[in-house]
């Protein structure tokens, strides 16, 4: 079955610090990775996705991440962090070739301090 | 396009009544997904539909639950009769062909049942 795995429940990092918010998987085919952002009160949206390709995934708002298939890992990056960058984080897969069914992480709080 | 519609945004019942949450997806996504978010277990998928047709509901949690899509521009979740544990955030997610693009997530329907 697969998995998605958010060690850190809660991820502190002062302002313009780099931030990681990690995420490992376990899947038993190829995997297709998403993260997604969730403020709140409000649904969660869309920021990058690893299909196949370049290992480094450039999305929305400056976030990136790597797609790292030895360590079934894909984590968040941010250069420098924003305060407006405080909010939930999830980590989500799906098995390429598979049908639609997503699972999700358990999500990770950043909280960005001024 | 306006996204994802769900409505209401929230919803007070007591218990032993019936609940019916709607959404909207967005026009031409041919999947439609229904999530609940709780603090104790995160983001659990209840059902998906494929063209209008429900493909797995093992996620839906009991007999109390059922859910229906009509047509391509409408959906409904229903829970009768309602319970205090099924207070929750309920959101409607859809997604063209594979999915390989993300999923739109609606704002969700905060739903206490009392």
């Amino acid at each position: 079955a697969q998995s998605v795995a958010q060690p850190e429940d809660q991820v502190n990092v002062a302002e313009g610090n780099p931030l990681t918010v990690k995420c490992t998987y376990s899947v038993s085919g190829n995997p297709y990775l998403f993260w997604y952002v969730q403020y709140p009160n409000r649904g969660l949206q869309f920021l990058l996705k690893y299909i196949t390709g370049d290992n480094l995934v450039k999305g929305s708002y400056g976030f990136e991440a790597e797609f790292n298939k030895s360590q079934t890992s894909f984590h968040l990056k941010k250069p420098s962090a924003l305060v407006s960058d405080s909010a939930l984080y999830f980590c989500a897969v799906i098995i390429t070739g598979g049908y639609q069914k997503v699972t999700f992480g358990i999500g990770t709080k950043l909280q960005v301090i001024p | 396009d306006a996204g994802v519609i769900q409505s209401p945004r929230h919803e007070v019942t007591e218990m032993g009544q019936e609940v019916t949450l709607r959404c909207k997806p967005i026009s031409g996504h041919d999947y439609l997904f229904w999530y609940r978010q709780t603090m104790m277990r995160g983001l659990e998928l209840l059902i998906y539909f494929n063209n209008n047709v429900p493909i797995d509901d093992s996620g839906m949690p009991e007999d109390r639950f059922s859910a229906k899509m009509p047509n391509a521009s409408f959906s409904t979740l229903k829970i009768q009769p309602s319970e205090p544990r099924d207070s929750a955030v309920y959101f409607c997610a859809s997604s063209p062909g594979t999915g390989r693009g993300g999923y739109t997530f609606g704002s969700g329907t905060r739903l206490t049942v009392v």
